[in-house]
């Protein structure tokens, strides 16, 4: 499978818990974004990395929130100390080319706080 | 600041019915603008995207869209939908690595 691979599909915790989750994307591809999405809106812009250079995080939710792309490869948000208003899909993105193929988007994870 | 918005929230269509369904932005530089669709269970997909050049852009499934600068729109249209074209569709406004997308539209084709 060449798409944007994330790791888990599903994700329940207690709140005050903390979470990971993973994001691997197209192997060619040196952008990477993670956006969240609530019921009935659409994505919301999280933060982006070019290759190991996150150049955007000042949209991140809060200080709970963190991301990482250590080798420029895969990504990793984390959420510390989840709280219920947290429960959302978190989805990933990557790219190359933006004009050409826009971004390309993995299916998701479902994070549940309860 | 640059944002999306789409006006249906929800549209019910039966099968070869002709489908409009309405994007704005408000930005005023160059604009790159983009339609996803997401099937059910599914992840976003491309459906088709405009840069520059005529503003009527044809997209994969028969679906086209119209940049209309003067109105600031990028209404996604098909002439005749189908049951498979049930999902919901969300606008995209692009500029230096930052796309926004609208609250997004979702489309019930009746068979």
């Amino acid at each position: 499978d060449t798409g944007v691979s994330q790791d888990p599909r599903h994700k329940i915790t207690k709140r005050g818990q903390n979470v990971t989750f993973r994001c691997d994307p197209i192997s060619e591809h040196n952008r990477l974004y993670w956006y969240r999405q609530t019921l009935g809106q659409g994505p919301e812009f999280l933060t982006y990395f070019q290759n190991e250079a996150q150049l955007e995080k000042s949209r991140l939710l809060s200080d709970r929130f963190s991301a990482e792309r250590p080798k420029g490869s895969f990504s990793t948000l984390e959420i510390q100390r989840t709280e219920q208003g947290d429960s959302a899909m978190y989805l990933c993105a990557s790219s190359s080319r933006v004009r050409d193929y826009g971004y390309t988007f993995g299916s998701g994870t479902r994070l549940t706080v309860v | 600041a640059q944002s999306v918005s789409q006006h249906n929230h929800h549209v019910i269509l039966s099968e070869a019915a002709s489908l409009e369904l309405g994007c704005n932005y408000s930005y005023g530089g160059t604009v790159n603008l983009f339609w996803y669709v997401q099937y059910p269970g599914q992840h976003l997909q491309l459906l088709l995207k405009y840069f520059s050049g005529d503003p009527l852009v044809k997209g994969i499934k028969g679906f086209e869209a119209e940049f209309i600068k003067s109105k600031f729109s990028f209404n996604l249209r098909k002439p005749s939908v189908q049951w498979s074209d049930t999902a919901e569709y969300f606008c995209a406004f692009y500029n230096n690595n930052d796309m926004r997308f609208g609250a997004g539209t979702r489309l019930t084709v009746k068979p």
